[in-house]
């Protein structure tokens, strides 16, 4: 299986600041690579899909790079509706594996 | 729009069956894959398989073969989940999700997700 590692599990920052999420796959997915925003009492979000593309409605502060083996979520300017909790995804190969997650608070 | 609508909580004994469901609306339900995904309390997320209500196929992930038994039905729009021999250890939030259209491959993003069954395994 490929493994999905998000070293980071918890990240705070102030509105208005730039945070930056990783994500490492333990082998090469290409940029079979998606992201997803959870918020309390809401559904999972899909942001990015194929490393780097928005999914409609993302606003543009998100964005998202890399490919192979190392991608990054990047959030400029954060706004206070920003916090939650944000998981990568692979989809290259089955069994399809997520990140164990990262939560970002909003100080 | 979108939504999935997924059935209630379950307090359900050891050793026992339970069966969640999914109702799709917005969309041809028949025309796209409905994964499900597990989520165990202070864990992350666990793909368990999908479904194509197009025609019954179904995939699921090693880890959960003979644990679930995903189905639908196309009349309506509902997908299924059956969980049996059912151990403290599936004790979890179960989501459906639906596929986003991305080709004819089942692996791809989820664009929309149900908003969660917990079922909780205890006697």
């Amino acid at each position: 299986d490929v493994q999905m590692t998000q070293s980071l599990s918890y990240l705070a920052a102030s509105p208005g600041e730039s945070v930056s999420i990783s994500c490492k796959a333990s082998k090469s997915i290409s940029n079979y690579l998606a992201w997803y925003q959870q918020k309390p009492g809401e559904a999972y979000k899909l942001l990015i899909y194929s490393g780097s593309t928005l999914q409609s409605g993302t606003p543009s502060r998100f964005s998202g790079s890399g490919s192979g083996t190392d991608f990054t979520l990047t959030i400029r300017s954060l706004e206070p509706e920003d916090f939650g909790l944000y998981y990568c995804q692979q989809y290259y190969e089955k069994p399809l594996t997520f990140g164990s997650g990262t939560k970002l608070e909003i100080k | 729009q979108v939504q999935l609508q997924q059935s209630g909580t379950e307090l359900v004994k050891p050793a026992s069956s339970v069966k969640i469901s999914c109702k799709a609306s917005g969309y041809t339900f028949t025309s796209n894959y409905m994964h499900w995904i597990r989520q165990q309390p202070g864990n992350g997320l666990e793909w368990i398989g999908w479904i194509y209500p197009g025609n019954g196929n179904t995939k699921y992930n090693q880890k959960f073969d003979g644990k679930a038994t995903l189905t639908a039905d196309k009349s309506s729009s509902t997908a299924y989940m059956q969980l049996s021999s059912l151990t403290s250890e599936d004790s979890a939030v179960y989501f459906c999700a639906r596929r986003m259209s991305m080709g004819i491959t089942p692996y791809a993003p989820f664009d929309y997700w149900g908003q969660g069954v917990m079922v909780t395994v205890s006697s």
